[in-house]
């Protein structure tokens, strides 16, 4: 089953460019985590941002998170051609199963 | 971090076969791990959770005599794509949690497995 969607499903901007990705979801959460992938590969974790956070920084990278509207979003700001990627949410749960469930994800593009 | 692999990394077999990936947690000790499926261009859905020393927990939709998973220690977990077919083809990823604490942790999400069934 799939607990977020992500929106857009694909951007493409210029290098340099901010990119602005978000993802809403159902139910309740625990957290709710970033990641990328590049094409064909593994995932590699960004952030991780817990319901009672409702802003966190890495480098680059700046996620949100809104529980009373469910959504987070993830900027990157002075995008590199090195961004190119998909990027999922994930949001774990608070039943007390550690699951994580997955955004539907977005495919950025950023043309050098 | 925390490291996780997956093997093997790509496998190509054919149609009516088995087909086993590991997934090892090479540097802590995994008490849940995860596996799922990724379709080219899709999201990763989750297949099924796997705990030490129990049965798995498969997600609606899953079949269990089709998927078989084990996970007999606490570093390894196997997945078992029983007479495989081509619709059956796909990237699969396996995660695993740290056992230390029992507050939600990140999860560490091995490289993945391609399986091609011809």
């Amino acid at each position: 089953s799939q607990q977020g969607e992500e929106d857009p499903q694909a951007l493409s901007i210029q290098e340099g460019e901010n990119a602005t990705m978000n993802c809403s979801y159902k139910t309740s959460i625990n957290n709710l985590q970033w990641y990328r992938q590049n094409s064909g590969r593994g995932l590699v974790h960004l952030i991780l941002i817990r319901s009672n956070e409702r802003e966190k920084h890495s480098g680059r990278l700046r996620v949100t998170l809104d529980t009373s509207k469910k959504s987070s979003s993830l900027l990157i700001t002075a995008s590199r051609a090195a961004d190119t990627a998909s990027y999922f949410c994930a949001t774990a749960l608070t039943s007390g199963t550690y699951k994580y469930i997955f955004g539907t994800g977005t495919r950025l593009k950023v043309l050098a | 971090g925390a490291v996780v692999s997956q093997h093997p990394s790509r496998v190509i077999c054919k149609s009516g076969t088995s087909v086993k990936i590991e997934c090892r947690s090479l540097d802590f000790q995994a008490t849940t791990m995860f596996w799922y499926r990724q379709f080219p261009k899709k999201s990763l859905m989750l297949m099924a959770t796997s705990n030490e020393g129990s049965k798995a927990t498969y997600e609606q939709g899953v079949e269990k005599d089709k998927f078989l998973i084990n996970h007999a220690s606490l570093t390894l977990s196997t997945l078992t794509v029983t007479s495989a077919h081509p619709e059956d083809s796909s990237f699969y990823i396996c995660s695993a949690n740290s056992r230390e604490g029992r507050t939600y942790n990140e999860q560490f999400f091995g490289p993945g497995t391609r399986l091609t069934v011809l």
